[in-house]
Order: C-alpha cells, then sequence, then structure tokens
C-alpha cells in the first residue's frame, strides 16, 4: 500500500491530453515539493518533474504538472506513442521521515 | 559522461545478505549523495535510504533500520549498498539515483542507475 495515491492505470488516443493524480497528506504532499518520474518499459525511472512543477532541461513542455493542497497532478497534452510509460509522483513525508511514492500510474496509448 | 553504473544481478537464498555497488562517474563526486530505491515486480517504488558523497552521512527507513547499510568508498566514487536478512519480498530490482549531498530530501533524483535485479529464493 503506497503512502500516495495515484489511479493505476490512464489512457487516450493520439493528440489527447490525459491527467494523472497523486493524493497524499498534509505531511508529505501540504508541506512538501513533489517530484514525477517516467519509467519507460525497462528501463530505470527518469525525472520528469522536480519542485512541483519545474522541467528539467529536455523535457518536452507537453508535460505540464501542479499542485494544490494534498494533491497534485501531472497532465500530458498532445499525447504520443513515445508517452507510453508508469508515472510515479514522490514528495518527502515530515512525518515518516523518508521519501513516499505514489503507486504508479501506467499510461497508454489506444 | 555523468552516469552512474551498478553491479550485476544477484540470487541470494533466504538469510543471506547482498552488497550492491553504485559507481559515479562524469561529475563531483563530493557535491552530491545517492539513494536507493527498488521496485518489487509489478510494484512501485520504494525508497531505502540516503547518503552523503561528501561526508558520508546516512538516513534510512524505519521499515530498513537494522537490516540495510550504505557506504561510500571516495577513492573510486562508489556507493555500496549492504541488505542483510534477506527474505522472499525483498526479490526487486535496486535502483541508485543521484540526490544531494546535505540533506536526504533536499533535491529530486536527477540521475539513475540501470538497475541490478536481486532474486531471492531457497
Amino acid at each position: 500500500q503506497s503512502v500516495l495515491t495515484q489511479p493505476p492505470s490512464a489512457s487516450g488516443t493520439p493528440g489527447q491530453r490525459v491527467t494523472i493524480s497523486c493524493s497524499g497528506s498534509n505531511s508529505n504532499v501540504g508541506n512538501y515539493l513533489v517530484n514525477w518520474y517516467q519509467q519507460l518499459p525497462g528501463t530505470a525511472p527518469k525525472l520528469l518533474i522536480y519542485s512541483n512543477d519545474q522541467r528539467p532541461s529536455g523535457v518536452p513542455d507537453r508535460f505540464i504538472a501542479s499542485k494544490s493542497g494534498t494533491s497534485a497532478s501531472l497532465a500530458i497534452s498532445g499525447l504520443q506513442s513515445v508517452d507510453e510509460a508508469d508515472y510515479h509522483c514522490a514528495a518527502w513525508d515530515g512525518s515518516l521521515n523518508a521519501w513516499v511514492f505514489g503507486g504508479g500510474t501506467k499510461v497508454t496509448v489506444l | 559522461q555523468v552516469q552512474l553504473v551498478q553491479s550485476g544481478a544477484e540470487a541470494k537464498k533466504p538469510g543471506a545478505s547482498v552488497k550492491v555497488s553504485c559507481k559515479a562517474s562524469g561529475y563531483n563526486f563530493n557535491n552530491y549523495g545517492i539513494i536507493w530505491v527498488r521496485q518489487a515486480p509489478g510494484q512501485g517504488l520504494e525508497w531505502m535510504g540516503w547518503i552523503s558523497g561528501y561526508n558520508g552521512k546516512t538516513k534510512y527507513p524505519q521499515t530498513l533500520q537494522g537490516r540495510v547499510t550504505m557506504t561510500t568508498e571516495k577513492s573510486t566514487s562508489t556507493v555500496y549498498m549492504e541488505l542483510r536478512s534477506l527474505r522472499s519480498d525483498d526479490t526487486a530490482v535496486y535502483y541508485c539515483a543521484r540526490g544531494s549531498s546535505k540533506t536526504a530530501n533536499e533535491l529530486a533524483f536527477d540521475l539513475w542507475g540501470q538497475g541490478t535485479l536481486v532474486t531471492v529464493s531457497s
């Protein structure tokens, strides 16, 4: 059971917009920065978003993230087949004194 | 080339220990820390702890306290993660990733190793 809650799956057709939610509490998402990781099939995770809404160099601006209260979200606009991957949210938990993750959301391009 | 390269797959019996290495290259080892994350088959990510590349300070989650130890070898820019008293539910892919040198929670993990499969079975 993951501390952060994500939907197990999401899907869309090419060009559509898909949104993934990440729900936590005041001990993690509510008071700490949220990061998102993309994990392509059979590979290591890759940093996609840091500090709630910042994209590292090289990440397309189709990926937009935000945070409000104890929830965060990641939107993928103009969905492409290369976006098929698992997406994980993460935040520090001040009560557990540990990084906590969501269970991951598998995005499928139909 | 900036990269983290991990040691190869391991097969262990229950009760044994495993030690996985993570060699950093292409950046100043002292300026960053290393975190370890594992992923059981078909599951999400689990944080296993952090070690500073600067001073070797560590932080582990309560769930693994007493079973995990992380160490650094500055001369080779290598970090080691040892997990003891292995159980079947420790079967997972173990990843190292780059983080902050100062505290466990300061930075996102911006560089990842390729992963090491550890299988625990009798």
